[in-house]
């Protein structure tokens, strides 16, 4: 089975940076996917990792330890539009399902 | 263009009714899949076909019957609709496997409502 747990909701200020994290417990591990998801709207991509490490594309970055189970999302200059719910996922055994957490709603302010 | 569309965006319905959802994705991708979204925002997925071949079926109750017409068309059927049943429905589409390194593309979604 599948076990993913995120933080439920957090609160940052614009400008700043945010870690979002993600732990993870699976019977079969195909790589750890982010998406972002604004309220009313559907789920965009944001990241895949596979091997641990650190993945930066530009103002997000996204970090995976397989041994830990772990990973987070690092949002740097936050702006408005960055709140949303983020959503950490982890591909299971068959390669085509893709299960999720259950989402971090993020809110920043003024 | 829109990649993945999905009609109608809002269904309201009564308990018992039978209805259905149609998704096209013209990102020319293999696979689509099916996600019941809930009241609190758990993305669940349901359906996964690729080449029209059913993959995955997540233990949804057989009231719910995908078919996919051709590659490019992935229709959600539901028979006697529950009150449980009110969610959002995203219809995705991804080049190859969706969990394993492709991105996926989502629908709009249908917000579905039972009364």
């Amino acid at each position: 089975g599948q076990n993913i747990d995120q933080p439920t909701e957090m609160t940052a200020t614009e400008g700043a940076i945010v870690q979002i994290n993600c732990t993870y417990q699976t019977s079969g591990f195909n790589g750890l996917f982010w998406y972002q998801q604004h309220a009313g709207e559907a789920p965009t991509f944001l990241s895949y990792n596979v091997l641990d490490g650190l993945e930066e594309k530009g103002r997000f970055s996204s970090f995976l330890s397989r041994s830990k189970g772990y990973s987070y999302l690092l949002l740097k200059e936050l702006q408005m539009k960055d709140s949303a719910s983020y959503l950490c996922a982890v591909g299971g055994n068959s390669g085509y399902a893709l299960n999720f957490g259950k989402g971090t709603s993020l809110l920043v302010t003024p | 263009d829109t990649a993945v569309s999905q009609t109608p965006k809002y269904l309201v319905t009564q308990m018992g009714n039978d209805k259905s959802i149609k998704c096209e994705q013209n990102l020319g991708h293999d696979t689509m899949y099916w996600y019941k979204q809930d009241s609190k925002k758990f993305l669940k997925i349901m359906f996964s076909y690729n080449n029209k071949e059913l993959i995955i079926n997540e233990t949804v109750p057989n009231r719910f019957s995908p078919k996919s017409p051709d590659k490019a068309h992935l229709n959600l059927h539901i028979n006697s609709l529950e009150l449980g049943d009110s969610a959002v429905y995203f219809c995705a589409s991804s080049q190859g496997q969706g969990a394993i390194g492709y991105e996926q593309y989502f629908g709009p979604g249908t917000r579905l409502t039972v009364t």
